[in-house]
């Protein structure tokens, strides 16, 4: 079983529409980290999260260490929120203390 | 404020060969990791340095190693290159590791082929 979960793998949503990613994982961490990567490879880092809710524009991340759960929302999205959504965990110390990555959630929003 | 560059771009290389990737952080960051990028096992991670000191490896085989430099640039090499590890190769820095973590930015990633 993978430390970090993620779902849906797959998400195809019509433009203006409310999503919402999940990343469930089974260790103890330090922080939450939720990138985007388009095609072509590049990543970009959108939040990193401990605890509590954090907000960029149309996004929405959020967390809950009791449960060891995270939300990624999108809200009106668009379809240059077409990308691949990772979300890693960094452990809480020692050898443990590098990221663990889930296998994405690959969105595509459809005009 | 430049972001992290990595190179080079693409590489293709024969097995047996050996590869040396570069990694030059955004300026004032010390902590730089590498992470190998592949459709089956997705984002793995290889190995973090900080001013100088490598502090975390991943699960990958002697092959891989890495150094940092003083000006933080950071270079890794893989020897006796196999058909899988045929991967992109990115490298992220950021400017402490410690405290829980920092924001990571990544670079455009090293892809590298192996024939």
């Amino acid at each position: 079983k993978n430390e970090v979960e993620q779902s849906p793998q797959n998400l195809t949503a019509q433009e203006g529409e409310f999503i919402t990613i999940n990343c469930s994982y089974s260790v103890g961490i330090s922080a939450l980290h939720w990138l985007q990567q388009h095609p072509g490879g590049g990543i970009v880092s959108l939040f990193m999260l401990s605890s509590g809710k954090k907000k960029h524009g149309r996004l929405i991340a959020t967390i809950n260490i009791q449960e060891k759960h995270s939300s990624l929302h999108i809200t009106a999205s668009h379809p240059r929120d077409s990308a691949v959504y990772i979300c890693a965990v960094r452990g809480s110390g020692g050898s443990n203390y590098k990221l663990t990555f889930g296998k994405g959630t690959l969105l595509t929003v459809n005009p | 404020k430049a972001g992290v560059t990595q190179t080079p771009r693409y590489l293709i290389k024969t097995r047996g060969q050996q590869v040396t990737l570069s990694c030059s952080p955004i300026s004032g960051h010390r902590s730089v990791s590498w992470y190998q990028q592949t459709p089956g096992q997705g984002l793995q991670f290889l190995f973090e340095y900080f001013s100088e000191t490598q502090r975390n490896k991943g699960n990958f085989p002697g092959r891989f190693s890495g150094r940092q430099f003083s000006n933080s640039r950071s270079e890794m090499n893989v020897s006796t290159l196999e058909l899988g590890d045929s991967a992109l190769y990115l490298c992220a820095s950021s400017f402490l590791v410690e405290a829980g973590g920092h924001e990571q930015y990544f670079g455009p990633g090293t892809r590298l082929t192996v024939t």
